[in-house]
């Protein structure tokens, strides 16, 4: 099955710091979706982001899906962004699911 | 307003017990799903239903039954609970399949 790769694996950062969190993948693949999980365990979804570049806020993502990466960027971090930052891809080939990375563990320092 | 509401928050309880945990989505969604997260914060698909009807079943035990009596409703059924079943369960769901998925708060489940 498709692999999914996050890099940093932990990162900390001082607040007002920005920072670039990347996912690699093994193939090709028609949904690609980020999620931040907070202290609190609840699953954020942040972007969609199959390919091209959104914004929103201080959060930007980009997927290149033929060079198989996407990267998430914070910018001006807060204390609030804290927590897990996951990536997550499916091949929309019938009912594929989604494959979730190991996640980023993000800590901003005040 | 929760959009997906799950129930209860935490469960703790013994092995061998059968636990259910509900879960309900006012989005109007289609699609449904059970993921299960390890202690390493690890997220797997357990099952995905769209409109009532089970399109997804990855490897578990057949000791977990999911049930969806209406597309609003995914509820998890666990029988004979061992300790390896202790995680936090989330129930997510997303408008059609691969649209972007939504998440409840999850459920712990602690088994002693």
């Amino acid at each position: 099955g498709i692999q999914v790769e996050q890099s940093p694996p932990d990162l900390i950062l001082q607040e007002g710091a920005n920072s670039t969190l990347r996912c690699n993948f093994s193939d090709s693949v028609n949904n690609l979706q980020w999620f931040h999980q907070n202290p609190w365990g609840q699953l954020i979804n942040l972007f969609y982001i199959p390919s091209g570049t959104k914004q929103n806020g201080r959060l930007s993502a980009t997927t290149v899906a033929t060079e198989r990466y996407s990267l998430l960027y914070i910018s001006s971090s807060q204390t609030t962004d804290s927590g897990v930052y996951f990536c997550a891809v499916s091949q929309f080939t019938g009912n594929t699911p989604l494959v979730f990375g190991k996640g980023t563990r993000l800590s901003v320092i005040a | 307003d929760t959009a997906v509401s799950q129930t209860p928050k935490y469960l703790v309880t013994q092995m061998g017990n059968d636990k259910s945990i509900k879960c309900e989505q006012n989005l109007g969604h289609d699609t449904m799903y059970w993921y299960k997260q390890d202690s390493k914060k690890f997220l797997k698909i357990m099952f995905s239903y769209n409109n009532k009807e089970l399109i997804i079943n990855e490897t578990v035990p057949n000791r977990f039954s999911p049930k969806s009596p209406d597309k609003a409703h995914l509820n998890l059924h666990i029988n004979s609970l061992e300790l390896g079943d202790s995680a936090v369960y989330f129930c997510a769901s997303s408008q059609v399949r691969q649209a972007p998925q939504h998440f409840g708060d999850g459920t712990r489940l602690s088994i002693l």
